[in-house]
């Protein structure tokens, strides 16, 4: 069974631009959610989607935004890129939202970006 | 305030030895959920066991064992007879609630397993 994939693994970017990550959830999976990993702040919540809509927001700012089609998959985007931006960005699927009896939420091998 | 906390060192642990790790959490809820997450450098978020605020077992997986005691707010990880392959940093978090995905992260303890 393939896992959580998120593309581009590696990327590249300057201040002021902006950059789209894209997660494709295990198959059957209907929820996405989206965390940031960086040294400072650790791994934060940014949103979570499921069946197309969003259904829990993290303390970021608006530059930061996402959406999900209705295959599952994901897709987050960073306006205006900053320097802080620079991050590891998780991508975890679950067939359902909130608890189960496993709790199984599997995260893909992230997107790591760069911001010069 | 901090919800889940993960206060331990970088840990050295000896091959086939067992090790604990600390995690202690924060909530108001009623029904939760707790997890552990291994990341190995490649970065991937490895699902380890989870614990729901309800269960009255402690969670068990293979080699990893959830010690969870509700009123102490701990939920501390066991990793019976370790191996090379689990150095890595493994994270506790929390989901508060049930209709949720949300998970709030502790800062993670690195563990290096030594031969």
């Amino acid at each position: 069974k393939a896992g959580v994939t998120q593309t581009p693994r590696y990327l590249i970017k300057t201040r002021g631009q902006q950059v789209t990550l894209s997660c494709s959830p295990i198959s059957g999976h209907r929820s996405v959610s989206w965390y940031q990993q960086t040294p400072g702040q650790g791994l934060q919540f940014l949103f979570e989607y499921f069946s197309e809509t969003q259904r829990n927001k993290g303390n970021f700012p608006g530059r930061f935004s996402g959406r999900q089609f209705s295959n599952s998959r994901s897709e987050m985007n960073v306006s205006t890129l900053e320097l802080g931006d620079s991050a590891l960005y998780l991508c975890a699927s679950s067939w359902t939202t909130g608890t189960t009896r496993t709790g199984e939420l599997f995260f893909g091998e992230g997107s790591r970006l760069t911001v010069l | 305030a901090q919800k889940i906390t993960q206060t331990q060192p970088g840990m050295f642990v000896q091959e086939k030895e067992a090790v604990t790790l600390d995690c202690t959490y924060d909530t108001s809820d009623q029904s939760y959920g707790l997890f552990w997450y291994k990341q190995p450098s490649s970065g991937e978020m490895i699902f380890l066991i989870y614990q729901g605020s309800y269960d009255e077992q402690n969670a068990t997986e293979g080699r990893y064992s959830l010690n969870f005691q509700k009123a102490r707010k701990s939920a501390n990880l066991v990793i019976s007879a370790s191996q090379l392959g689990d150095s890595a940093m493994y994270f506790c978090a929390m989901r508060e609630g049930r209709r949720n995905n949300r998970l709030a992260f502790g800062k993670g303890n690195q563990v290096v397993v030594i031969p």
